[in-house]
């Protein structure tokens, strides 16, 4: 398997636009996790999925952060309008029930919001 | 809420032992996990400790106290390619992850 994907690895907008992150988990998984990784807040939980459900996304830190997974080996994080505090590391990741803690993380996308 | 405390940077020579060691406040907890992070990279699982108690993998173990609200990290016969981040991570839900801040290990030669 070639593990959990992430594109764009890289990312350079502007303040204002719309940013979107792609993530293909691992197959066969069931949960589907977003991480920000920041020096000042290191790593953080955005939310998660179960079996493409929305389970907890109490860390999404505000209206502008929204996530979808519209099935099982595709989901999506959007912030819209962007904003030069979202400039972080988006690391996804993905396990499998009977895994217990280990969860297997894509090389992350790099946003930078100028 | 819950809180863990690490030392932000630790260093050791090739070959030694080094040991990092992670402290936690918790309402409760399904066990403590850690993680590595090369600079640049994404973090990998190391181990799991659902059990006080001392894990080991190959030469890596992990240790749990939960009455001391403790555990910790052990690297032996430590090479160049150890030198990353090591995060302490509290498994607090069955797939909810709290992550420390994380140790910097500089290995020198």
């Amino acid at each position: 398997d070639a593990g959990v994907i992430q594109s764009p690895r890289h990312e350079v907008t502007e303040m204002g636009q719309e940013v979107t992150l792609r993530c293909k988990p691992i197959s066969g998984h069931d949960y589907l996790f977003w991480y920000r990784q920041t020096m000042m807040r290191g790593l953080e939980l955005l939310i998660y999925f179960n079996n493409n459900v929305p389970i907890d996304d109490s860390g999404m830190p505000e209206d502008r952060f929204s996530a979808k997974m519209p099935n099982a080996s595709f989901s999506t994080l959007k912030i819209q309008p962007s904003e030069p505090r979202d400039s972080a590391v988006y690391f996804c990741a993905s396990s499998f029930s009977a895994g217990g803690s280990e969860q297997y993380f894509g090389p992350g996308t790099r946003l930078t919001v100028t | 809420g819950q809180s863990l405390e690490q030392p932000s940077e630790v260093t050791a020579v090739e070959g030694a032992i080094v040991q990092i060691n992670c402290t936690y406040q918790t309402s409760g907890f399904y066990g403590l996990s850690w993680y590595q992070q090369h600079d640049g990279g994404a973090p990998t699982f190391l181990s799991y400790n659902g059990l006080d108690g001392l894990e080991e993998t190959g030469r890596f173990s992990s240790f749990l106290s939960r009455s001391d609200s403790y555990g910790y990290l052990l690297l032996q016969e430590l090479q160049m390619k150890d030198s990353a981040s090591y995060f302490c991570v509290l498994n607090s839900g069955y797939s909810t992850l709290t992550f420390g801040k994380g140790t910097m290990l500089l290995v020198s030669p």
